[in-house]
C-alpha cells in the first residue's frame, strides 16, 4: 500500500489544464518541502519534474507548476499537450521508516 | 551530462542472491547520496535503499531491511545493491538515481533500470 495517496486517473483535452492531488500526513507532505513530482512515459525511467513543492529543473517546461496546502501537494499542467500523456508521481520525504515515499502514481490521458 | 547505467539484473530462484550495480558518470559521484527505487511490473514506483555521499549513513525500506545490503566505492564512481534470499514479490526493474546535493531530498537522475525476476 502507497502512502501518498494519488487519483489512478485524469484526462484532459489539448491546451486545458489538469490537477494532480497527492495526499499525506504530516510525518511527511504536510510537515516538510520536501515534496517532487515524476513523470514517467512508458517503458522510460521516471524524470523529476518538480523538486521542493514548487520549483522546477531548468529543462522543465512551465506548464508545470507544483502547490501545497496542508498535507495535500498538487501538481499541475497548463495547455495540455500530447506529450505530457504519461504516468505522475509525487513523492515526499518522510520521517517515517523509510526514506523517500511516493504515491500510488496518476495516468495522464490526452483526449 | 549526467549518466547511471545499472547493470546486474536477471533471473534468480526465489531465496537467492544478486548484486546490481550503478555506474556514474558526468558528476562528481563522492559529493551525491544515492538511491534505489525499484518498479514491480505493471506497478508504482517503491524506494529501496539509499546511502550518503560518504557511506556514512545507509537506509532501507522494511520490505527489504535485513535482506538487502547497499554500498559504494566512490573510486569507481559505481553504486552497489547486493540483494539476499530474494523473494517473488522482489521482481522488479531496479533504478539507481542520484539523489539531490545538499539539504534538499529529491532524485534528480535516475539510470534506465535493471530487471530482476525472482522465480522458480
Amino acid at each position: 500500500q502507497s502512502a501518498l495517496t494519488q487519483p489512478a486517473s485524469v484526462s484532459g483535452s489539448p491546451g486545458q489544464s489538469i490537477t494532480i492531488s497527492c495526499t499525506g500526513t504530516s510525518s511527511d507532505v504536510g510537515g516538510y518541502n520536501f515534496v517532487s513530482w515524476y513523470q514517467q512515459h512508458p517503458g522510460k525511467a521516471p524524470k523529476l519534474i518538480i523538486y521542493e513543492v514548487t520549483n522546477r529543473p531548468s529543462e522543465i517546461s512551465n506548464r508545470f507548476s507544483g502547490s501545497k496546502s496542508g498535507n495535500t501537494a498538487s501538481l499541475t499542467i497548463s495547455g495540455l499537450q500530447a506529450e505530457d500523456e504519461a504516468d505522475y508521481y509525487c513523492s515526499s520525504y518522510t520521517t517515517r521508516s523509510t526514506f523517500y515515499v511516493f504515491g500510488s502514481g496518476t495516468k495522464v490521458t490526452v483526449v | 551530462e549526467v549518466q547511471l547505467l545499472e547493470s546486474g539484473g536477471g533471473l534468480v530462484q526465489p531465496g537467492g542472491s544478486l548484486r546490481l550495480s550503478c555506474v556514474a558518470s558526468g558528476f562528481t559521484f563522492n559529493n551525491y547520496a544515492m538511491s534505489w527505487v525499484r518498479q514491480a511490473p505493471g506497478k508504482g514506483l517503491e524506494w529501496v535503499s539509499g546511502i550518503t555521499d560518504s557511506a556514512d549513513n545507509r537506509y532501507y525500506a522494511d520490505s527489504v531491511k535485513g535482506r538487502f545490503t547497499i554500498s559504494r566505492d566512490n573510486s569507481k564512481n559505481t553504486l552497489y545493491l547486493q540483494m539476499n534470499g530474494l523473494r517473488a514479490d522482489d521482481t522488479a526493474v531496479y533504478y539507481c538515481a542520484r539523489d539531490g546535493d545538499g539539504d534538499t531530498y529529491m532524485l534528480d537522475s535516475w539510470g534506465q533500470g535493471t530487471l530482476v525476476t525472482v522465480s522458480s
